[in-house]
């Protein structure tokens, strides 16, 4: 019930394209569901969080949709560019504790 | 500042060696965290330190101690290590647990040890 399942495992898009990452998960209880980019050799950054009050959020050309029934969250990259090209993680946390669960995580391409 | 740094970048150590991993923020940042990340998977919770006290050890063998010496400053000793112990380790921080939990992370220290 821990565990936040992400797909794909990797993804090729072309330039100007839309990359698409899904997660799920199971616990309810679950109220913090941030994106994380990381490029190698660096540390995750944070790129994008939601909460389970609003279905979307938007910022410049990263949207989070959130189904709350289905249990499901995904990150959508709008005009995708060769440097999108990383590392992105889903990850689930439950305010008032420390522990984030993170996805396995997509390793992204986006072809010039 | 909304910047989480750690010392040194790259470490190589030999099995009998004793070496600490740096971090500080300037964030205000109450809770301070150690993440091991090997190749190819997402980072794995070591240690959380809330308010300079540690809060979460997720069974970490004892060849790895944290320390918080303040708020702002945040160590792993490291001693006796094993060669699969070699992996990224990342610190992050965040405001503290009591609410949502945005992390930032650090840029790792990429650990070798032979």
């Amino acid at each position: 019930q821990q565990q936040v399942k992400q797909s794909p495992q990797s993804l090729i898009v072309q330039k100007g394209g839309i990359s698409i990452i899904n997660c799920a998960y199971e616990n309810t209880a679950f109220d913090y569901f941030p994106w994380y980019q990381q490029f190698p050799g660096k540390g995750p950054a944070l790129l994008i969080a939601i909460r389970p009050d609003v279905s979307e959020k938007k910022e410049g050309r990263f949207t989070i949709s959130f189904n709350k029934s289905a249990k499901q969250f995904s990150l959508h990259i709008m005009d995708s560019q060769p440097g999108d090209s990383a590392t992105y993680f889903c990850a689930a946390s439950r305010s008032g504790t420390y522990k984030y669960i993170f996805g396995t995580g997509t390793r992204l391409k986006v072809l010039a | 500042d909304t910047e989480v740094t750690q010392t040194p970048k790259h470490l190589v150590m030999g099995m009998t060696n004793k070496k600490s991993l740096k971090c500080e923020q300037h964030m205000g940042h109450r809770a301070m965290y150690w993440y091991k990340q090997k190749a190819k998977k997402p980072p794995e919770l070591m240690f959380v330190y809330s308010y300079e006290k540690l809060s979460i050890n997720e069974s970490v063998p004892s060849r790895f101690s944290p320390e918080c010496p303040n708020s702002s400053l945040l160590n792993l000793h490291l001693h006796a290590l094993q060669p699969e112990d070699s992996a990224l380790y990342l610190c992050a921080s965040s405001q503290d647990g009591s609410s949502y939990n945005e992390q930032f992370f650090g840029p790792g220290t990429r650990l070798t040890v032979l």
